[in-house]
């Protein structure tokens, strides 16, 4: 199957400040999720992004399929930001592989 | 009520036990699935169900029985489990003519004994 790699895997940041997140894949995917999980377990629905760019007020994505990575880009960071930030891919098992995650600490 | 839904929030449970987590969608969508999130390890598919119909078994132990009646409900039997086995439990909702995307429950928080 694929590989989902996500960087960095941990992240503190001053509240205000701005960031970035990378995931590669190893193959194509289909489609692709960035999700936040919150400290109680749910996984929110951020971006349903194959590919192109899209925007949600402070949060913006951008998949690049063709080179098989994709950005979460956050800005203005809020204390409650903070938590832990998945993307996945869809492959032809019809699922989701998910990748390590990168765990985000805003300080106020 | 609206989205996934999954039953109970928490369960601890003994290894002789036999119990069952439940995972209802209102979504109207035609895929669901079961992925289990153990501490320290990426979320990893368990089972997926298409239309009612098991479509993928990730080499899941069979102490984790699916049951899946229709599209907009699906069960984790779970019996003899290890304590090992503890973890968040996680259903998924997906697919439609026009999109992918997946939508998660809650989750059920087990813990075995």
């Amino acid at each position: 199957g694929i590989q989902v790699e996500q960087s960095p895997p941990d992240l503190i940041l001053q509240e205000g400040a701005n960031s970035t997140l990378r995931c590669n894949f190893s193959d194509s995917v289909n489609n692709l999720q960035w999700f936040h999980q919150n400290p109680w377990g749910q996984l929110i629905n951020l971006f349903y992004i194959p590919s192109g760019t899209k925007q949600n007020g402070r949060l913006s994505a951008t998949t690049v399929a063709t080179e098989r990575y994709s950005l979460l880009y956050i800005s203005s960071s809020q204390t409650t930001d903070s938590g832990v930030y998945f993307c996945a891919g869809f492959t032809g098992r019809r699922a989701l592989t998910f990748g390590s995650g990168t765990r985000l600490q805003v300080q106020p | 009520e609206t989205g996934v839904t999954q039953t109970p929030r928490h369960l601890v449970m003994g290894m002789t036990n036999k119990k069952s987590l439940k995972c209802e969608q209102h979504l109207g969508h035609n895929a669901m699935y079961w992925y289990k999130q153990s501490a320290k390890k990426p979320l990893e598919l368990m089972f997926v169900y298409n239309f009612k119909e098991q479509t993928e078994n990730n080499s899941v132990p069979s102490r984790f029985s699916p049951e899946c009646p229709n599209s907009s409900h699906l069960f984790l039997h779970l019996h003899t489990l290890q304590p090992e086995d503890s973890a968040l439990y996680l259903c998924a909702s997906g697919g439609t003519s026009r999109s992918y995307e997946q939508y998660f429950g809650p989750g059920t928080r087990l813990t075995v004994t």
